[in-house]
């Protein structure tokens, strides 16, 4: 089986702009959650998703939103990108809504210059 | 917020050699659970360890918990080259079931 997807792998943009991630869960995988790691930390909790309802947000401004759609992937925008944006973003799905098992995707490094 | 904080941020060792990392948290969790990271990239999930759980077994890995400590340890047993990784621990901070909260990780180098 397939694990984790998320395209594009890496991504330059400038400030200002609007990006979009995108991901796909394991098979039979109906939660998906996103998390943003910056160089040297641990990641941060952005959403989590289950049946295409949001169950939780993080402490990251309105220019975060995300949507999971019916098949169960999810797409991360982010308007109005500034520098601090910059990190790796990281897509992670499980079975249920308990976090107990987390499976990431290979994530998506963002450059903002 | 970072709940959990790994001790020591680097560690080095020679093959075969045990490594031991340790992982203090804040608040009340239902579970603590390890995952290792390689090269910057996706997280892959080693252990998960209940809050009624003092001690868990996987392989060469031995998982404790101490909630009166607030603290966890990860050992890793005649560890190898492969080993060298990123190691976080994750916690369902004050019981939550939508998120984790990991913390900084210990960047394990195992020297051939």
């Amino acid at each position: 089986d397939a694990g984790v997807t998320q395209s594009p792998t890496h991504l330059i943009k400038t400030r200002g702009q609007h990006v979009t991630l995108r991901c796909s869960p394991i098979s039979g995988h109906k939660s998906v959650s996103w998390y943003q790691q910056v160089l040297g930390q641990g990641p941060q909790f952005i959403f989590q998703y289950y049946e295409k309802e949001e169950r939780g947000r993080g402490n990251f401004p309105d220019r975060f939103s995300a949507r999971q759609f019916p098949n169960y992937s999810s797409e991360l925008n982010v308007n109005a990108l500034l520098l601090g944006d910059s990190a790796l973003y990281l897509c992670a799905s499980s079975k249920d809504s308990i976090n107990e098992k987390l499976f990431f995707g290979s994530g998506t490094q963002l450059s903002v210059l | 917020s970072q709940q959990g904080e790994e001790d020591p941020q680097a560690l080095s060792i020679q093959e075969g050699e045990n490594a031991t990392m340790n992982c203090s948290y804040k608040t009340s969790i239902n579970n603590l659970q390890w995952y290792r990271q390689n090269s910057g990239r996706g997280l892959v999930h080693l252990i998960l360890i209940r809050s009624n759980e003092r001690e868990k077994h996987s392989g060469r890995l031995r998982v404790t918990l101490d909630t009166s400590k607030k603290s966890s340890s990860l050992l890793i047993t005649a560890s190898r080259a492969a080993d060298t990784a990123s190691y976080f621990c994750a916690t369902d901070e004050g019981g939550s079931n939508y998120k984790l909260t990991f913390g900084k990780g210990t960047l394990l180098t195992v020297n051939p």
